[in-house]
Formats: C-alpha cells, structure tokens, sequence
C-alpha cells in the first residue's frame, strides 16, 4: 500500500470557479476524513466518512462545501464558487476504527484562490 | 471541548542540541497521542502514536512521553539535525475516531543551525 494520495497537488483558481480534489485512502481504512489548514495553524476537522456514509460536518463546512465517498473507496471535496478566503491546504487522512494504529494522512492539496 | 497547546511556538537550536517540545491538552479522557512532523508546503508525516495506556514511545533519535493526569506530552529530540527542521505538531484523539477525529496544536517550528 502507497498511503493515503491526494490529487493535485497544487491548485490555483480565480475566485467563483468550483473546484474538486481528490483523495485515496489506505484500503484497509474504513474512515476517511477531510481537515483545512491554514498558515501558521493546526488543521482543523471539516468532515469524515465511515465506509460510505458521511458522519459528521463541521460547521467550518459551509453550504459551497460538499464531500463524497462512494463505495466507500476514494472521495472528493467540491467546494462551489471559491471564495479568497477558501485558499488553504486541504488534507485528507485515513484510519481503522477505532484509530488504534492512529492516522495517516496524504500530502495534501494547496488550494489558491485569485 | 478539547483544546491542545504546544510551547514554544518557534524555536531555533544549533546542531547536535538535545530538545524538549511540549504539548498540553485540557481533556485527559484521551484515546491516543500522536505527533506529526510538517515540512513546508507538504502534509503529515506520523513520529509516533502513544496509547491511552502507555508512558512513553521511542523511534531512533525521538522519544515521546505522556502524562495522562497532567495533560501533557513532550516530545525528545535527541543530537539535533539539520534535516529535523520542520513544524512539529501534537495531535489527540478523544474518542478514538470519528467527529472528534484529531485535536491538532498550532505547532512549533524548529530550526537547526548548521
């Protein structure tokens, strides 16, 4: 297994465009999560999947935000008409349940809205 | 609601230095600990996961310790090396997954001087 990928890498848009990433999760992990960084700071929970239910939403995650995991494989944050403020790094990470083995997260997708 | 700080916020050694990061949470009901390593622009590269249960984990040059009671980890850096430069982040898990996923620090960023 490679970890936990996340594409791109690097994206940069202007301001109102949607925008998609995507993330690979280990396969052996049934919970995938989603969490936002911004400069100088930790990186804060948007939302999390078990298998290929949705269980909890952030409200940091507003109504431009939306996220999927179908069959419970690999998932995609779309965030709708980007605004400046949206710029940050997305992080994706993964784990069993309950996180015994702790979490692993991929590289991360460095959003930037112009 | 679980709140985890980590001190000092920077911190700039010469090479071959020993150093202490601290990391404090309000929560001791902790599921596990984990520390990440960040370098700029990339994700979360997991040093070590403590347990509830457990005292301390060591990984080569790195030790990390907890002291459920007193809210507290620190984590050893032993012989300091340029290439330790990076943000170090303390993360808990309250309930061993889900919403509350991981509680993050905002980090210190070490610098080691050739």
């Amino acid at each position: 297994d490679t970890g936990v990928s996340q594409d791109p890498r690097h994206k940069i848009t202007k301001r109102g465009q949607n925008v998609t990433f995507r993330c690979d999760p280990i396969s052996e992990h049934n919970r995938l999560y989603w969490y936002r960084q911004t400069l100088g700071q930790g990186p804060e929970f948007l939302t999390y999947f078990q298998n290929e239910a949705q269980l909890e939403k952030s409200r940091l995650l507003s109504d431009r935000f939306s996220a999927e995991r179908p069959k419970g494989s690999f998932s995609t944050l779309e965030i709708q008409r980007t605004e400046q403020g949206d710029s940050a790094m997305y992080l994706c990470a993964s784990s069993t349940t309950p996180a015994m083995t702790g979490y692993t997260f991929g590289s991360g997708t460095r959003l930037t809205v112009v | 609601k679980q709140e985890v700080t980590q001190i000092p916020a920077a911190l700039s050694v010469p090479e071959g230095e020993n150093l202490v990061l601290n990391c404090s949470f309000t929560d001791s009901a902790i599921y596990n600990l984990q520390w990440f390593r960040q370098d700029p622009g990339k994700g979360l590269t997991s040093l070590l996961l403590i347990q509830s249960s457990q005292r301390e984990q060591t990984s080569g040059r790195l030790n990390a310790s907890l002291d459920k009671s007193s809210g507290r980890s620190t984590l050893y850096i032993a012989a300091s090396q340029p290439g330790d430069s990076a943000t170090y982040l303390c993360a808990v898990s309250v309930s061993g997954g889900g919403a509350d996923g991981l509680t993050f620090g905002k980090g210190t960023h070490l610098i080691i001087q050739p």
